[in-house]
């Protein structure tokens, strides 16, 4: 069975430029997140899927990221224009609903 | 809103057991988690815990859950240098949400 697979596994940008996140769920599964990770701490939920539709985006920073879900299968995750901040490991996980979550290996992101 | 709290760091000999701790707040809680993260990875499911029950043994892992403290530890037996990792405990709701704790750095010195 195939993994989650996320790109780019690395991006460097400069602050105030865009960058996208992609990330193929393991097939068949409804739900799919995306975690923020910095450095030192544990994965904070940005957004969570279920099928196409959003079911948490809460702390998500709407003036800044976006994600969709086309179709139920694959995401993309925007930050347009980054921070600073921003620079951390953005994670994507997927579960069929309420099973285990599997995890990506993650996109490192640095803003300098 | 729902917390998962961890110490940051441990430190053990290797062949001794190792013991991690865990705390949350979230009443609802259907299942615990553990998962580990090795450097430059994603994180890999350990072992988990169903809220009803106290103590699930697994190989050299050993979860105890102390539902009326909301306390959730995860010993492993005979730790070796492989063991060294970041482990995660996980609280997750029933509305398929999983909080994550901040993680504890196990270092197993040989």
């Amino acid at each position: 069975e195939a993994g989650v697979a996320q790109s780019p596994r690395y991006k460097i940008i400069e602050k105030r430029q865009s960058v996208a996140f992609w990330c193929n769920p393991i097939s068949g599964h409804a739900t799919l997140y995306w975690y923020q990770q910095i450095l030192g701490q544990g994965p904070k939920l940005l957004i969570q899927f279920q099928n196409n539709g959003v079911v948490d985006d809460s702390q998500l920073p709407k003036d800044r990221f976006s994600a969709e879900r086309l179709k139920g299968v694959d995401s993309t995750l925007k930050i347009q224009p980054a921070k600073l901040e921003d620079s951390a490991v953005y994670l994507c996980a997927s579960s069929s609903t309420g099973g285990e979550l599997f995890f990506g290996e993650g996109s490192r992101l640095t803003v300098l | 809103g729902e917390d998962v709290e961890q110490s940051l760091f441990l430190s053990v000999r290797e062949g001794d057991s190792s013991v991690i701790n865990c705390t949350y707040t979230d009443s609802s809680s259907t299942y615990l988690y553990w998962y580990k993260q090795e450097p430059g990875a994603g994180l890999q499911l350990l072992t988990y815990i169903f809220s009803n029950m106290d103590m699930k043994q697994d190989q050299r892992l050993t979860v105890l859950l102390n539902k009326k403290d909301k306390h959730l530890s995860l010993r492993i037996a005979d730790t070796q240098t492989g063991d060294s990792a970041i482990y995660f405990c996980a609280d997750l709701s029933g509305t398929y949400k999983y909080i994550f704790g901040t993680g504890t750095r196990l270092k197993v010195l040989a």
